[in-house]
């Protein structure tokens, strides 16, 4: 089945640190692959998205490549915020009928200090 | 403004009680999902629905159940079976299938068995 590996966290970074998120995934054919970002006690939020091999996915200074090679979509950003603390999943999707199976990594959590 | 919502946002029960928690979509969006979030781990999927009047199980059904009667709704039940019922709730929905099918969140219910 399909499987999504994220880099274990806590991360943790003082403002402006570089930072790199790790993320593989295994399925069959080539799924679109997902960035979510969960603030404290919210839902999920879609940071970015890439839906074939070479594709990058933007937003908000944010950035992840699919890379069909090496299975990944490592998320990075040049300079990391306080206000980008938060829970960073990782995830592809499924076609099912007219429905859609999202599996998910277990998340990161980055913690950006001053 | 267009979105999901859930309530309650904070829900507490007694053990052997049934409890439903509610979402509700205003995206005219066709597929509404069930998904249960523990700490440190990935979001699992307990159900979807892919059309009103329908709905499917996803990889922790045991425990749960649904109903699709309105495609804007798209209650959850956890009952007395389930049990580890403790836990973080989110509902989310996407339009038709496809590789931008992606899914949009609602803000979650907690729900603290006692």
């Amino acid at each position: 089945g399909n499987s999504v590996t994220q880099m274990e966290g806590p991360v943790t970074l003082s403002e402006e640190a570089f930072l790199t998120i790790n993320c593989t995934y295994t399925a069959t054919g080539y799924p679109s692959l997902f960035w979510y970002v969960q603030y404290p006690g919210e839902g999920l939020q879609l940071l970015l998205k890439a839906t074939k091999a070479d594709d990058k996915g933007s937003n908000k200074g944010f950035e992840a490549t699919y890379r069909k090679e090496t299975t990944s979509f490592h998320l990075e950003k040049g300079s990391v915020q306080v206000s980008d603390s938060a829970v960073y999943f990782c995830a592809l999707i499924d076609t099912i009928g007219t429905a859609s199976k999202l599996t998910f990594g277990t998340g990161t959590r980055l913690q950006v200090t001053l | 403004d267009g979105g999901i919502t859930q309530s309650p946002k904070y829900l507490f029960r007694k053990e052997g009680q049934n409890v439903t928690l509610s979402c509700e979509q205003n995206l005219n969006h066709d597929a509404m999902y069930w998904y249960r979030q523990d700490p440190g781990q990935g979001l699992r999927l307990i159900y979807y629905s892919q059309i009103v009047n329908d709905f499917q199980k996803g990889d922790i059904a045991e425990g749960y159940s649904v109903s699709r009667e309105k495609k804007e709704s798209f209650p959850l039940t956890v009952t007395s079976a389930q049990k580890n019922p403790t836990a973080f709730y989110l509902c989310a929905s996407s339009g038709l299938a496809g590789p931008y099918n992606e899914q949009f969140f609602g803000p979650g219910t907690r729900l603290t068995v006692l």
